[in-house]
């Protein structure tokens, strides 16, 4: 089955910089990388999506690229702010099949 | 607004006993859901998938005896988790695909179990 592994587990980041987490995926065939921000005790929100037949996807702050060759994604956010102090999920899939394999986790921090 | 909703939210029971997590699909029907497990600090981790009609798969380790899951309506999937011991505390949260949304999948409010 996949394994998706994320890195690093926790980030602490001055406000206003930038923040990078990065996942890998066994399975070749996933394509499809959804990226969650999980606030204690509350549901994963999804934050930003990313389908394998495109390299790069943005929104306002955040950004996703993928690389399929090497079989890993990263999450970028720009211009840190407070409230996007959470932890962070990374996950694969195959798009139409909503079984979702997710990483680890990664607690970011951000100080004012 | 949430489309899977999820009740109840927090539930303490004593050990041995059972409890039922309902997980709703609101406004669309949902012929699959998914059970998830979060331990404190950890991912959430797949125990099942439920289908409307038909037995659940389980997930490698995840006792089927135990989580109990019916799927009985298209908008309905319940988990009881049978003979409830303290380790089996946890976070569950069950997610659903919708198309009426751009085809995401949404999670449901979590609920909290602790077992005395």
């Amino acid at each position: 089955g996949e394994n998706v592994e994320q890195h690093p587990s926790t980030l602490s980041v001055q406000e206003g910089d930038s923040a990078v987490i990065k996942c890998t995926y066994s399975d070749s065939a996933s394509n499809y990388f959804p990226w969650y921000k999980q606030e204690l005790g509350k549901r994963p929100q999804l934050i930003i999506d990313i389908r394998s037949n495109v390299g790069e996807k943005k929104d306002q702050r955040i950004a996703v690229t993928l690389n399929k060759t090497a079989k890993h994604f990263s999450l970028h956010i720009t211009e840190t702010q407070p409230e996007d102090s959470a932890v962070y999920f990374c996950a694969a899939s195959l798009f139409g099949n909503e079984k979702l394999t997710f990483g680890t986790g990664t607690r970011l921090t951000i100080i004012p | 607004g949430a489309v899977v909703s999820q009740h109840p939210s927090r539930v303490i029971c004593k050990s041995g006993t059972s409890v039922k997590i309902e997980c709703r699909s609101l406004d669309f029907q949902a012929t699959t859901m998914f059970w998830y497990r979060q331990f404190p600090k950890q991912s959430l981790m797949l125990m099942a998938t439920s289908n409307e009609g038909s037995k659940a798969t389980y997930e490698q380790g995840v006792e089927k005896d135990k989580f109990l899951i019916n799927h009985a309506s298209l908008t309905l999937s319940t988990l009881t988790v049978t003979s409830a011991h303290p380790e089996d505390s946890s976070f569950y949260i069950c997610s659903a695909r919708t198309h009426r949304f751009g085809n995401t999948i949404y999670f449901g409010e979590g609920s909290w179990l602790t077992v005395v």
